[in-house]
């Protein structure tokens, strides 16, 4: 099955520095990579997603790339606020497949 | 994007008692899942909810441990029975959105905290 590994674990920025987290995963069919992020005390939200026809999406401040190549993808957030402290979680599954399989999650802490 | 509640928010809970979360969405959806997510630790899938048939369920959980109903394509339940301290995590629900062939979108619920004293 698929194996999604994330880093780094902890992630600590300044205030609008840029943060960058990691994931690779194991399954070359995989073909749809969503990001959560998940405050303290609520559910994972969706920020962003990508599917394998693109290379890289952005929205707003938050950006994905994906190299299928390398099997990797990653999160970028530009101009990180005291607002985007959250753990992030990556996620990949194969479309219609029904399982994600998650990451095992960052924590970012952006310090004003 | 589909909007998912959870019911209850958060419970404290006797060893040896039963739970039933009940989980609500806005839309009618085909795919619902249940996921445990113990302190600190990722998302694990516990079962898929299908509605008029039995749960399908991951490697490592039964039914007998957490039975699932889903009577409709707007709503389900998991029971966690027979608690121990460790079932204590957060339980959430989770919905596929398909809004275009091969364009599935998955959303989480708030969650619902759990405490088995």
């Amino acid at each position: 099955g698929e194996n999604v590994e994330q880093h780094p674990s902890t992630l600590s920025v300044q205030e609008g520095d840029s943060a960058v987290i990691k994931c690779t995963y194991s399954d070359s069919a995989s073909n749809y990579f969503p990001w959560y992020k998940q405050e303290l005390g609520k559910g994972p939200q969706l920020i962003i997603d990508i599917r394998s026809n693109v290379g890289e999406k952005k929205d707003q401040r938050i950006a994905v790339t994906l190299n299928k190549t390398a099997k990797h993808f990653s999160l970028h957030i530009t101009e990180t606020q005291p607002e985007d402290s959250a753990v992030y979680f990556c996620a990949a599954k194969r479309t219609s497949y029904g399982k994600l399989t998650f990451g095992q999650g960052t924590i970012l802490t952006v310090h004003p | 994007s589909a909007v998912i509640s959870q019911k209850p928010s958060r419970d404290i809970c006797q060893r040896g008692t039963s739970l039933t979360i009940q989980c609500q969405v806005d839309s009618q959806v085909t795919m619902m899942f249940w996921y445990r997510q113990q302190p600190g630790q990722s998302l694990t899938l516990i079962a898929t909810a299908n509605q008029g048939s039995e749960a399908t369920y991951e490697s490592g959980f039964v039914i007998d441990k957490f039975p699932i109903s889903r009577p409709n394509l707007t709503f389900s339940t998991l029971t966690v029975s027979n608690m121990s301290p460790e079932d204590s995590s957060i339980y959430l629900c989770s919905v596929e959105d398909h809004h275009a062939v091969y364009q599935e979108t998955q959303y989480f619920g708030p969650g619902t905290r759990l405490l088995v004293l």
